[in-house]
């Protein structure tokens, strides 16, 4: 199993652009999260879901948007990218119904995002 | 916010010494879970601890759970090199969400 798997690796964007960044789990997990980690801040939740066809807002949800099409995946995206979302984003999945905790997430590798 | 606050902030110590580091919540859990994260990686989980447990061992880590102080610790015995992380604790009130703090940025020194 790869676990939970994030691309791309890292990203340079210019202000105002757009882009979307691609987490996938292949552990049937319902759960999904994005955060983001600034130095100093910790973790902050951006958005998450529940289940495919769900989101929901987190903590720090402004500028972002995602979606659940499909259990396995969960995307977030930037409509216009801005020098305050400069940070490393990370993604995680929990819960399978199979069993395990529901409450043990599993996170990706990150990718490592800068606005200029 | 259920955010767990770890102290201290950081902490340095020689390979073979026990590292200890703490963390307080705010509100009612269902548990309490320990993550460790390698610099420039993402988080992993260590060690999950229920509101009815008092003391969790896995290995060389021992976790304590004081309900009533709302305060968590990790213990890691016999440190080694590899144990050079940050780590973070992560009150679950059960909505299935997790808050991290800023985590203990521990440095074992060769």
């Amino acid at each position: 199993n790869a676990g939970v798997t994030q691309t791309p690796k890292f990203r340079v964007l210019k202000t105002g652009q757009s882009m979307t960044l691609l987490c996938a789990q292949d552990m049937n997990h319902e759960y999904m999260y994005w955060y983001r980690q600034d130095p100093g801040m910790g973790l902050r939740l951006i958005h998450y879901s529940v289940g495919e066809g769900t989101t929901a807002k987190g903590e720090v949800p402004d500028g972002y948007n995602v979606s659940r099409l499909k259990k396995q995946n969960f995307l977030l995206g930037l409509e216009s990218a801005a020098p305050s979302q400069t940070s490393v984003y990370f993604c995680a999945s929990s819960y399978s119904h199979s069993g395990g905790d529901p409450d043990t997430q599993y996170f990706g590798p990150g990718t490592r995002l800068t606005v200029l | 916010s259920q955010q767990g606050e770890e102290d201290p902030q950081a902490l340095s110590i020689q390979e073979g010494e026990n590292a200890t580091m703490n963390c307080s919540y705010k509100t009612s859990i269902n548990n309490l879970q320990w993550y460790r994260q390698n610099s420039g990686r993402g988080l992993v989980h260590l060690i999950l601890i229920r509101s009815n447990e008092r003391e969790k061992h896995s290995g060389r880590l021992r976790v304590t759970l004081d309900t009533s102080k709302k305060s968590s610790s990790l213990l890691i015995t016999a440190s080694r090199a590899a144990d050079t992380a940050s780590y973070f604790c992560a009150p679950a009130p059960g909505n299935e969400k997790l808050t991290f703090g800023t985590g203990t940025r521990l440095t074992i020194i060769p």
